[in-house]
């Protein structure tokens, strides 16, 4: 268990809205990430972080903003929901500190629905 | 650009074979390569990670493989159990210097008979 907590799990939302999924993490780890899933798309990664404030883009940030103001929480938001915003998005934390294996762990993953 | 594909897309086997899933990925420059497992409706569960310098890991009746100069990885699962069937991911990372960010491939979908 590496002490990752997705909220909310479910969330069902209509186009134009804003939408916050937060990322909660318990073991101080640096790296986090947030991808989301498609069929015919696999995992895609739209934004990480490598530190408090400090965010790059993934492959698919388009509509996409993200957050970290404290090293628990990574928060991805959707200014204006899409229905091609809808999916299952999922994050990460890179376990161990510089130089470690490197390995990640997921979360549960949030479902996100835009009518 | 890096790109990770995975055949067979799905595979259903009886329940005791033993079995080979296949991750093929197109630049070789990779730190380490992870082998995920994904219940329907649930997050992903770290299977194995093999580091670039090494050719093989095991864990219980799994085993990985590597081949960097070739860009292929394998998953062993010996005597499969129905237990077994999820969807298998496979995931290069290219290290520290671009994040840590890893590329998935699409997945096999496992099916074990009883």
């Amino acid at each position: 268990d590496a002490g990752i907590t997705q909220s909310p799990r479910h969330k069902v939302t209509e186009t134009g809205t804003p939408v916050t999924l937060r990322c909660h993490q318990t073991e101080n780890h640096r790296y986090m990430y947030w991808y989301r899933q498609d069929p015919g798309h696999g995992l895609r990664l739209i934004h990480y972080s490598y530190g408090v404030k400090d965010t790059d883009k993934g492959e698919v940030s388009d509509g996409y903003s993200v957050s970290r103001s404290k090293t628990e929480d990574f928060l991805l938001t959707l200014e204006s929901a899409t229905s091609s915003q809808t999916s299952v998005y999922f994050c990460a934390i890179r376990g161990g500190n510089t130089g470690s294996t490197g390995e990640l762990f997921f979360g549960e993953g949030s479902r996100l629905t835009v009518l | 650009k890096q790109e990770v594909t995975q055949i067979p897309a799905a595979l259903s086997v009886p329940e005791g074979e033993n079995l080979v899933l296949n991750c093929s990925f197109t630049d070789s420059a990779i730190y380490n390569l992870q082998w995920f497992r994904q219940d329907p409706g649930k997050g992903l569960t770290s299977l194995l990670l093999i580091q670039s310098s090494q050719r093989e890991q095991t864990s219980g009746r799994l085993n990985a493989s590597l081949d960097k100069s070739s860009g292929r990885s394998t998953l062993y699962i010996a005597a499969s159990q129905p237990g077994d069937s999820a969807t298998y991911l496979c995931a290069v990372n290219r290290g520290e210097t671009s994040g840590s960010r890893l590329t998935f491939g699409e997945g096999t979908q496992l099916t074990v008979n009883p």
